[in-house]
């Protein structure tokens, strides 16, 4: 099966821009979508198609993608944008489909 | 407003079986697949595989096969979980999470169960 790999732990300062990766074969024939889990909640879609945001989720984030790497950046971070994120996409080995998560990225907004 | 209640926290012995209930209301339960994730203690999201309510049709994730079973009753909207021959390392919240797409799946998860807490231990 695909794996998704993401960096344990990125920070951030107050204000400024950070971007959070996921690389995995997969990405470069499926979409990432981009979930945010604060503590003791569920997770929330905040991208999906990879750059696609739901209805309700600010504008300060935004997806792309390039090659086998997906990107979720979130420009002018908030002290509310400290959780874990994962990015999830479709497994490229079978079918029917199935997806896989990344390990997640903890953000901590300085 | 749309939204996933799943039943309450269990504690099991290690070689039961466990099966949790995910009711939907307020949108067209057989037309949104149904997909179940865990999250162990401290750990990441893994999703366990997913159930098309509109036919029943189920994938598993390959860590799960032989062990899960997906199932759904359309006449209340509710999706069901079962997870079978327990290890302490089933220890988890299990989630319910609808896909976005409206008759196709999408792949992308809008609406999400609060989470059930799964127990196992002797």
């Amino acid at each position: 099966s695909s794996e998704l790999t993401q960096d344990p732990a990125v920070s951030v300062a107050l204000g400024q821009t950070v971007r959070i990766t996921c690389q995995g074969d997969s990405l470069r024939g499926y979409y990432a979508s981009w979930y945010q889990q604060k503590p003791g909640q569920a997770p929330l879609l905040v991208i999906y198609d990879e750059k696609n945001r739901p209805s309700g989720i600010p504008d300060r984030f935004s997806g792309s993608s390039s090659g086998n790497t997906a990107s979720l950046t979130i420009t002018g971070a908030q002290a509310d944008d400290e959780a874990d994120y994962y990015c999830n996409s479709r497994d490229s080995s079978g079918h029917p489909p199935i997806w896989v998560f990344g390990g997640g990225t903890k953000l901590t907004v300085l | 407003q749309v939204q996933l209640v799943q039943s309450g926290a269990e504690v099991k012995k290690p070689g039961a079986s466990v099966k949790v209930s995910c009711k939907a209301s307020e949108y067209t339960f057989t037309g949104h697949y149904m997909y179940w994730v865990r999250q162990a203690p401290g750990l990441g999201l893994e999703l366990m595989g997913w159930i098309n309510p509109n036919n029943g049709d189920t994938n598993y994730a390959q860590n799960f096969q032989g062990r899960v079973t997906m199932t759904r009753d359309t006449s209340i909207s509710t999706a069901y979980m079962e997870l079978s021959r327990l290890r302490s390392d089933d220890t988890a919240v299990y989630f319910c999470a609808r896909d976005r797409g409206y008759y196709y799946v999408s792949g992308d998860m809008d609406v999400w169960g609060q989470g059930t807490t799964v127990t196992v231990s002797s």
